[in-house]
């Protein structure tokens, strides 16, 4: 079957940096995708990677192993704005996306 | 650019009444998203359409749930009639494939309430 697997919830301090993982099972793979989600708003597209490696953007980077069907998102110098859910996506063969249950991140003063 | 705009916002209605959502996709977008989704969830994907076809309406609840895009731009999502465990909020979302990349881009979502 296909599968995300994410925390549901992470709490990090205002200014400091945090990773959040996610790992996939897909038939065949098209790409990985992160979307940040404010609460009662729409996801917002973040990052995009099909390729080994990471991909940085600003103060957030996405990170891919395909070998190892993970990801993570790193965020850095973390604001009071970046409270959202983070949402893992899986492309699969047929250009679905796969979507995970989406990690709470609340950051603290 | 204008983004993805949908309508209502908001919806309350009993059980047993219809009801209709609406959205308008990137210009240019040829492929229109519909999805569900619950409070502490991902989205659940109700229809895909490609112009004007659906390619993929395998978790749709054709019962009640039905969808349509007429000249492959606007789309309407109705369900009738309208059961308590509706209650979510329907996304919809439009990409344009690029090569390998199709990203998708969300509305605002319309926030269903069945009282």
């Amino acid at each position: 079957g296909q599968n995300i697997d994410q925390p549901t919830e992470m709490t990090a301090t205002e200014g400091a940096i945090v990773q959040i993982n996610c790992t996939y099972q897909t038939s065949g793979f098209n790409g990985l995708f992160w979307y940040q989600q404010h609460a009662g708003e729409a996801p917002t597209f973040l990052s995009y990677n099909v390729l080994d490696g990471l991909e940085e953007k600003g103060r957030f980077s996405s990170f891919l192993s395909r070998s190892k069907g993970y990801s993570y998102l790193l965020l850095k110098e973390l604001q009071m704005k970046d409270s959202a859910s983070y949402l893992c996506a899986a492309m699969d063969s047929n250009y679905q996306l796969i979507w995970g249950a989406g990690t709470k991140l609340i950051i603290k003063p | 650019e204008a983004g993805v705009v949908q309508s209502p916002r908001y919806k309350i209605i009993e059980k047993k009444q219809p009801v209709a959502f609406w959205c308008n996709p990137i210009s240019g977008h040829n492929t229109l998203y519909w999805y569900l989704q619950n409070l502490g969830q991902g989205p659940e994907l109700l229809i895909r359409y490609e112009n004007e076809e659906a390619v993929d309406d395998s978790q749709l609840p054709k019962d009640r749930f039905s969808a349509e895009r007429l000249k492959g731009v606007d789309s309407t999502l109705k369900i009738q009639p309208a059961e308590l465990g509706d209650s979510a909020v329907y996304l919809c979302a439009s990409s344009s494939r690029q090569g390998e990349t199709d990203t998708q881009y969300f509305g605002p979502g319309t926030r269903l309430t069945v009282l």
